[in-house]
Protein backbone atom coordinates (compact mmCIF):
# COMPACT_ATOMS: atom_id res chain seq x y z
CA UNK A 1 0.00 0.00 0.00
CA UNK A 2 0.80 3.68 -0.08
CA UNK A 3 2.72 5.48 2.79
CA UNK A 4 4.42 8.70 3.91
CA UNK A 5 7.00 9.16 5.97
CA UNK A 6 8.16 12.57 7.27
CA UNK A 7 11.09 13.61 9.55
CA UNK A 8 10.25 13.23 13.47
CA UNK A 9 9.10 16.10 15.04
CA UNK A 10 8.34 19.39 16.78
CA UNK A 11 11.27 21.71 14.93
CA UNK A 12 12.49 24.54 16.44
CA UNK A 13 14.45 27.31 14.56
CA UNK A 14 15.36 31.12 15.21
CA UNK A 15 14.13 33.67 12.39
CA UNK A 16 16.05 33.09 9.44
CA UNK A 17 17.34 29.89 9.65
CA UNK A 18 17.17 27.19 6.35
CA UNK A 19 14.61 24.74 6.93
CA UNK A 20 14.28 21.36 6.12
CA UNK A 21 11.65 18.64 6.49
CA UNK A 22 12.25 15.35 5.25
CA UNK A 23 9.54 13.45 3.19
CA UNK A 24 9.82 10.07 2.05
CA UNK A 25 6.84 7.89 -0.23
CA UNK A 26 6.13 4.49 -1.03
CA UNK A 27 3.34 4.00 -3.95
CA UNK A 28 2.70 1.51 -6.65
CA UNK A 29 2.39 4.12 -9.26
CA UNK A 30 3.14 7.34 -10.18
CA UNK A 31 1.71 10.07 -7.68
CA UNK A 32 1.46 13.51 -7.42
CA UNK A 33 2.88 14.75 -4.25
CA UNK A 34 2.21 17.59 -2.17
CA UNK A 35 3.10 19.74 0.86
CA UNK A 36 -0.22 21.28 2.77
CA UNK A 37 0.17 23.91 5.60
CA UNK A 38 -2.05 24.05 8.90
CA UNK A 39 -2.08 27.13 11.02
CA UNK A 40 -3.82 26.44 14.53
CA UNK A 41 -7.60 25.93 14.36
CA UNK A 42 -7.75 26.42 10.67
CA UNK A 43 -8.09 23.46 8.24
CA UNK A 44 -5.23 22.51 5.66
CA UNK A 45 -3.91 24.81 2.70
CA UNK A 46 -1.67 23.68 -0.37
CA UNK A 47 1.65 25.24 0.06
CA UNK A 48 2.82 23.46 -3.09
CA UNK A 49 2.72 20.16 -5.13
CA UNK A 50 4.47 18.32 -8.02
CA UNK A 51 3.26 16.21 -10.62
CA UNK A 52 6.22 13.82 -11.55
CA UNK A 53 9.16 13.49 -11.34
CA UNK A 54 12.00 16.24 -11.28
CA UNK A 55 9.45 18.65 -10.93
CA UNK A 56 9.83 21.61 -8.55
CA UNK A 57 6.43 23.05 -6.48
CA UNK A 58 7.39 26.11 -5.04
CA UNK A 59 5.30 28.59 -3.03
CA UNK A 60 6.09 31.63 -0.34
CA UNK A 61 9.50 30.91 -0.78
CA UNK A 62 8.87 27.11 0.18
CA UNK A 63 10.34 24.68 -2.41
CA UNK A 64 10.28 20.74 -2.84
CA UNK A 65 11.56 18.59 -5.75
CA UNK A 66 10.18 15.35 -6.96
CA UNK A 67 12.88 12.96 -6.84
CA UNK A 68 11.36 9.41 -8.24
CA UNK A 69 15.07 8.16 -7.64
CA UNK A 70 14.92 8.58 -3.89
CA UNK A 71 11.22 8.51 -3.44
CA UNK A 72 11.70 11.84 -1.35
CA UNK A 73 9.90 15.45 -1.72
CA UNK A 74 11.48 17.34 1.18
CA UNK A 75 10.79 20.69 1.96
CA UNK A 76 12.86 23.47 2.26
CA UNK A 77 12.51 27.22 2.92
CA UNK A 78 15.66 29.56 2.97
CA UNK A 79 15.21 32.07 5.47
CA UNK A 80 11.91 30.83 7.84
CA UNK A 81 9.91 33.74 10.04
CA UNK A 82 7.50 33.46 12.74
CA UNK A 83 4.72 33.47 10.82
CA UNK A 84 5.35 30.32 8.99
CA UNK A 85 5.28 28.03 12.20
CA UNK A 86 2.44 25.91 11.81
CA UNK A 87 2.09 21.75 11.01
CA UNK A 88 3.38 20.50 7.96
CA UNK A 89 1.58 17.76 6.24
CA UNK A 90 3.67 15.26 3.59
CA UNK A 91 0.95 13.91 1.13
CA UNK A 92 0.80 11.70 -1.74
CA UNK A 93 -2.36 10.83 -4.07
CA UNK A 94 -2.38 7.96 -6.88
CA UNK A 95 -5.66 7.19 -7.05
CA UNK A 96 -6.89 7.60 -10.15
CA UNK A 97 -10.95 7.78 -9.49
CA UNK A 98 -10.98 9.91 -6.85
CA UNK A 99 -7.83 11.49 -5.56
CA UNK A 100 -7.44 10.22 -2.00
CA UNK A 101 -4.37 11.82 -0.33
CA UNK A 102 -1.61 9.36 1.78
CA UNK A 103 -0.69 11.71 4.51
CA UNK A 104 2.50 11.38 6.58
CA UNK A 105 1.98 11.95 10.22
CA UNK A 106 2.67 15.64 10.49
CA UNK A 107 5.65 17.90 11.49
CA UNK A 108 5.12 21.01 13.75
CA UNK A 109 7.52 24.00 13.10
CA UNK A 110 7.62 26.45 15.88
CA UNK A 111 9.61 29.89 14.53
CA UNK A 112 11.08 32.17 17.53
CA UNK A 113 11.71 35.50 16.61
CA UNK B 1 -14.46 34.46 -1.98
CA UNK B 2 -14.38 31.40 -0.35
CA UNK B 3 -14.32 28.29 -1.90
CA UNK B 4 -14.98 25.72 0.66
CA UNK B 5 -17.22 26.70 3.81
CA UNK B 6 -18.17 24.94 6.84
CA UNK B 7 -20.60 25.48 9.43
CA UNK B 8 -20.89 25.76 12.40
CA UNK B 9 -16.70 26.58 13.25
CA UNK B 10 -17.45 24.95 16.39
CA UNK B 11 -19.84 22.73 17.82
CA UNK B 12 -20.93 21.55 20.71
CA UNK B 13 -23.44 18.75 21.47
CA UNK B 14 -24.10 15.99 24.35
CA UNK B 15 -22.84 12.39 24.62
CA UNK B 16 -25.60 10.56 22.52
CA UNK B 17 -27.41 13.40 21.12
CA UNK B 18 -27.66 13.73 17.04
CA UNK B 19 -25.59 16.33 15.35
CA UNK B 20 -24.94 17.47 11.86
CA UNK B 21 -22.45 19.49 10.18
CA UNK B 22 -22.51 20.93 6.70
CA UNK B 23 -19.93 22.08 4.03
CA UNK B 24 -20.71 23.79 0.72
CA UNK B 25 -18.64 24.77 -2.36
CA UNK B 26 -18.61 26.98 -4.40
CA UNK B 27 -15.80 25.27 -7.12
CA UNK B 28 -17.97 23.18 -8.43
CA UNK B 29 -15.89 20.25 -7.66
CA UNK B 30 -17.02 16.29 -8.26
CA UNK B 31 -15.68 15.42 -5.61
CA UNK B 32 -16.20 16.13 -1.10
CA UNK B 33 -14.44 14.51 1.29
CA UNK B 34 -15.14 14.05 4.98
CA UNK B 35 -12.10 14.24 7.45
CA UNK B 36 -11.61 13.41 11.48
CA UNK B 37 -8.79 14.75 12.59
CA UNK B 38 -7.32 14.74 16.28
CA UNK B 39 -4.78 17.04 18.08
CA UNK B 40 -2.17 17.62 15.12
CA UNK B 41 -2.29 14.56 13.60
CA UNK B 42 -2.73 13.48 10.12
CA UNK B 43 -6.28 14.17 8.64
CA UNK B 44 -7.69 10.80 8.60
CA UNK B 45 -10.93 9.89 5.54
CA UNK B 46 -13.81 9.00 7.10
CA UNK B 47 -15.93 8.79 3.34
CA UNK B 48 -16.14 10.60 0.01
CA UNK B 49 -18.75 11.21 -2.53
CA UNK B 50 -17.71 11.17 -6.54
CA UNK B 51 -20.66 13.61 -7.85
CA UNK B 52 -23.44 11.05 -6.16
CA UNK B 53 -21.48 7.97 -5.49
CA UNK B 54 -21.05 7.46 -1.81
CA UNK B 55 -17.45 5.55 -0.77
CA UNK B 56 -16.90 4.44 2.67
CA UNK B 57 -13.33 4.20 4.11
CA UNK B 58 -13.46 0.52 5.78
CA UNK B 59 -12.66 1.80 9.35
CA UNK B 60 -15.39 3.99 9.27
CA UNK B 61 -17.69 3.46 11.66
CA UNK B 62 -21.54 3.26 11.19
CA UNK B 63 -22.35 5.86 13.57
CA UNK B 64 -20.92 8.28 10.95
CA UNK B 65 -23.06 9.20 8.05
CA UNK B 66 -22.81 11.28 4.98
CA UNK B 67 -25.67 12.88 3.01
CA UNK B 68 -24.55 14.84 -0.49
CA UNK B 69 -28.32 16.21 -2.06
CA UNK B 70 -26.32 18.75 -4.62
CA UNK B 71 -23.00 19.08 -6.06
CA UNK B 72 -22.36 22.42 -3.66
CA UNK B 73 -23.49 20.57 0.02
CA UNK B 74 -22.39 17.73 1.67
CA UNK B 75 -23.60 16.80 5.52
CA UNK B 76 -21.73 14.87 7.90
CA UNK B 77 -24.26 13.19 10.94
CA UNK B 78 -23.13 11.32 13.56
CA UNK B 79 -25.92 9.73 14.92
CA UNK B 80 -24.51 9.20 18.76
CA UNK B 81 -21.73 11.22 19.34
CA UNK B 82 -19.27 9.52 21.85
CA UNK B 83 -16.71 11.04 23.82
CA UNK B 84 -13.70 10.13 21.56
CA UNK B 85 -15.36 11.80 18.67
CA UNK B 86 -14.06 15.26 19.82
CA UNK B 87 -12.14 16.45 17.34
CA UNK B 88 -12.02 18.43 13.92
CA UNK B 89 -13.96 17.44 10.96
CA UNK B 90 -12.63 18.61 8.14
CA UNK B 91 -14.43 18.85 4.62
CA UNK B 92 -12.12 19.05 1.27
CA UNK B 93 -13.14 18.87 -2.39
CA UNK B 94 -11.29 18.18 -5.82
CA UNK B 95 -11.50 17.35 -9.65
CA UNK B 96 -10.34 13.58 -8.50
CA UNK B 97 -7.67 12.24 -11.08
CA UNK B 98 -4.93 12.96 -8.54
CA UNK B 99 -5.10 16.75 -8.07
CA UNK B 100 -5.23 18.82 -4.78
CA UNK B 101 -7.91 19.04 -2.45
CA UNK B 102 -9.44 22.34 -1.09
CA UNK B 103 -10.06 22.18 2.45
CA UNK B 104 -12.41 24.21 4.26
CA UNK B 105 -11.73 25.81 8.24
CA UNK B 106 -13.25 22.69 9.83
CA UNK B 107 -15.63 22.52 12.53
CA UNK B 108 -14.18 22.03 15.73
CA UNK B 109 -16.41 19.34 17.77
CA UNK B 110 -17.06 19.19 21.77
CA UNK B 111 -18.65 16.07 23.08
CA UNK B 112 -19.80 16.67 27.02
Amino acid sequence: GNSVTQMEGPVTLSEEAFLTINCTYTATGYPSLFWYVQYPGEGLQLLLKATKADDKGSNKGFEATYRKETTSFHLEKGSVQVSDSAVYFCALSDAPSYGKLTFGQGTILTVHP
Amino acid sequence: DAMVIQNPRYQVTQFGKPVTLSCSQTLNHNVMYWYQQKSSQAPKLLFHYYDKDFNNEADTPDNFQSRRPNTSFCFLDIRSPGLGDAAMYLCATSTGQGSEQYFGPGTRLTVT
